[in-house]
């Protein structure tokens, strides 16, 4: 059965700190490993989207990383902001069939001034 | 580029009465869409997905006929929640998924939050 893990489960930060928020994943096969930012009561807006052969993807403070033989990826957001403050959720699709993913719980990040 | 939209963001209605919510890709062709709930502090449930010009196939456990879903055209889908009640009270996201370049990822609509009285 394809799953996916994220942990931790709720992060807290001071604002400036980084943080790694991280994903395991038993998706086969693999097609590509996407990381979303959902603030609340808004729809999850794409961060970065990585396939089998990309190891790092960065995208402004955000930085996912992606080892597919471990199947585990990472995202890592430096010198956090107020505004990182939201549920981040790792989404890993097959190859094949009709692009139906397979989406993490999610990370609920809060970042404190 | 590829944006999503939904309308309505927000409706509250009585229990018994019906409601239609529209998801349209603004600026791209969407040969699928996707139907999710969201509970809060939960993972988005993928409800349905639908093809345009076909029928929509449901999740195990999603009643079809409470759930309606038309995929008329490249660019509009419309779910329908008949005969609410307040069980059904959750927030609904489409997404979609183009063609092409944009098959790889699903953009997400901002969501539309129902609450059933």
């Amino acid at each position: 059965k394809n799953q996916v893990e994220q942990s931790p489960q709720s992060l807290i930060i001071l604002e400036g700190k980084n943080c790694t928020l991280q994903c395991n994943y038993t998706v086969s096969p693999f097609s590509n490993l996407r990381w979303y930012k959902q603030d609340t009561g808004r729809g999850p807006v794409s961060l970065t989207i990585m396939t089998f052969s990309e190891n790092t993807k960065s995208n402004g403070r955000y930085t996912a990383t992606l080892d597919a033989d471990t199947k585990q990826s990472s995202l890592h957001i430096t010198a956090s902001q107020l505004s990182d403050s939201a549920s981040y959720i790792c989404v890993v699709s097959g190859r094949g069939g009709s692009y139906i993913p397979t989406f993490g719980r999610g990370t609920s990040l809060i970042v404190h001034p | 580029g590829a944006v999503v939209s939904q309308h309505p963001s927000r409706v509250i209605c009585k229990s018994g009465t019906s409601v239609k919510i529209e998801c349209r890709s603004l600026d791209f062709q969407a040969t699928t869409m996707f139907w999710y709930r969201q509970f809060p502090k939960q993972s988005l449930m993928l409800m349905a997905t639908s093809n345009e010009g076909s029928k929509a196939t449901y999740e195990q456990g999603v009643e079809k006929d409470k759930f309606l879903i038309n995929h008329a055209s490249l660019t509009l889908s419309t779910l329908t929640v008949t005969s609410a009640h307040p069980e059904d009270s959750s927030f609904y996201i489409c997404s979609a998924a183009g063609t092409g370049a944009l098959t790889d990822t699903q953009y997400f609509g901002p969501g539309t939050r129902l609450t059933v009285l």
